[in-house]
């Protein structure tokens, strides 16, 4: 079946760094992407879509400079988390849909446990 | 996006039918059910999705009203692996429509 996979799945790091999280389709083109975040104990919250070869679209209260989004190809989507900050830590996690499928469910990667010092 | 709304928790002893209803009263006539379970430092797995009636594969079965207006996710003889949270989320099936996740249902398999 599809599969979205996600690199790195844990990252810890010092206030002030930048992170980058990869999020692939690996059998599967997918125009969109989706971008998530997850605190302990929550539900998963819509950060930003993410298309390909034009700008992202943010869910209100997101940062873009914050939180930057490039979508280069058909198959890889980046959220670089820049400067970040304790409370930036949190569980992100991105979802595609193969690209022209209706009626197909989202496919989600295992998500990246990112932890600020 | 249609709302849904479902238990918080749930709890089942091992071997037992476990039944999770959702009720989305504002679907949409194109929008799709599609249930996904959600283990502790994962994403998300799909596990089933219908439109109308009843469907079934594997894992488990999605039962759907004529009016659509609410739905149940049936787990067959639930295991101590069955122990997750489980999402009901409703949405037209096109590849830029996002899923905006409630709170889901928190499940615990007893032995």
């Amino acid at each position: 079946g599809a599969v979205v996979s996600q690199h790195p799945s844990r990252v810890i790091c010092k206030s002030g760094t930048s992170v980058k999280i990869e999020c692939r389709s690996l059998d599967f083109q997918a125009t969109t992407m989706f971008w998530y975040r997850q605190f302990p104990k929550q539900s998963l919250m819509l950060m930003a879509t993410s298309n390909e070869g034009s700008k992202a679209t943010y869910e209100q209260g997101v940062e873009k400079d914050k939180f930057l989004i490039n979508h280069a190809s058909l198959t890889l989507s980046t959220l670089t988390v820049t400067s970040a900050h304790p409370e930036d830590s949190s569980f992100y996690i991105c979802s595609a849909r193969g690209q022209g499928y209706t009626n197909q469910p989202q496919h989600f990667g295992d998500g990246t446990r990112l932890s600020i010092l | 996006l249609a709302k849904t709304t479902q238990p918080i928790s749930m709890d089942s002893y091992e071997g037992q039918e476990v039944n999770i209803t959702c009720s989305h009263n504002n679907i949409a006539t194109n929008d799709y059910i599609t249930w996904y379970q959600q283990f502790p430092s994962q994403g998300p797995r799909f596990i089933i999705q219908g439109y109308k009636t009843k469907v079934t594969n594997e894992v488990a079965s999605l039962f759907i009203p004529a009016d659509r207006k609410s739905s149940t996710l049936s787990l067959p003889r639930v295991s101590l692996s069955d122990t997750a949270v489980y999402y009901c989320l409703v949405a037209l099936n096109s590849g830029n429509t996002p899923l905006v996740f409630g709170k889901g249902t928190r499940l615990s398999v007893i032995a």
